[in-house]
């Protein structure tokens, strides 16, 4: 079946560093690409996501690149804070039936 | 706005029992998803429903069903209960489905002993 590859599964950064993740997926009538963010104890929410006929996203530290081509987009956080320590999730709408397939997770630490 | 609600928070059943949670979703959505997550575990995606009929389904034993009524308010029901069912159950609603933004509830945690 349809699915989403997300790398790495645990990243470690220092502060103020730059943070990237990356996924592939696999169907390649996708359309809708977000990335969700969830703190320990808290529920996943929406940070950032793009759709098929733009390449490049950004909002404030944050951005999304995809690659269409290659079927992968990855997340990018810049300047990174104590506050960026999460869980990432990834995800591509499938066309055919407008399901969300969703990546494993990232789990970003934030060294001080 | 209301978020998307979740009842109960917080359950303890007991092995061969059956549950129920409830996913009120933000007015005006009309899908809702069911998400069931364990400790350092992804998303691991249940059904979607989307105006009272399934439009998707994960890869779960039929003992996890789930349904939606008129008002959009999801119930989701496990039965025969087992060990392994412990976990975080999320749901989630949008306005149309995959590719619209997708609001969390809170999660109900379910224990089974």
């Amino acid at each position: 079946g349809e699915n989403v590859e997300q790398h790495p599964s645990t990243l470690s950064v220092q502060e103020g560093d730059s943070a990237v993740i990356k996924c592939t997926y696999s169907d390649s009538a996708s359309n809708y690409f977000p990335w969700y963010k969830q703190e320990l104890g808290k529920r996943p929410q929406l940070i950032i996501d793009i759709r098929s006929n733009v390449g490049e996203k950004k909002d404030q530290r944050i951005a999304v690149t995809l690659n269409k081509t290659a079927k992968h987009f990855s997340l990018h956080i810049t300047e990174t804070q104590p506050e960026d320590s999460a869980v990432y999730f990834c995800a591509a709408s499938m066309h055919s039936n407008y399901q969300l397939i969703w990546g494993a997770g990232t789990k970003l630490i934030i060294k001080p | 706005k209301a978020g998307v609600t979740q009842t109960p928070r917080y359950l303890i059943k007991t092995r061969g029992q059956q549950v129920t949670l409830s996913c009120s979703p933000i007015s005006g959505h009309r899908s809702v998803s069911w998400y069931q997550q364990t400790p350092g575990q992804g998303l691991q995606f249940l059904f979607e429903y989307f105006s009272e009929t399934q439009r998707n389904k994960g890869n779960f034993p039929g003992r996890f069903s789930g349904r939606q009524f008129s008002n959009s308010r999801s119930e989701m029901n496990v039965s025969t209960l087992e060990l392994g069912d412990s976990a975080l159950y999320l749901c989630a609603s949008s306005a149309g489905g995959g590719d619209t933004e997708a609001f969390f509830g809170q999660g109900t945690r379910l224990t089974v002993v």
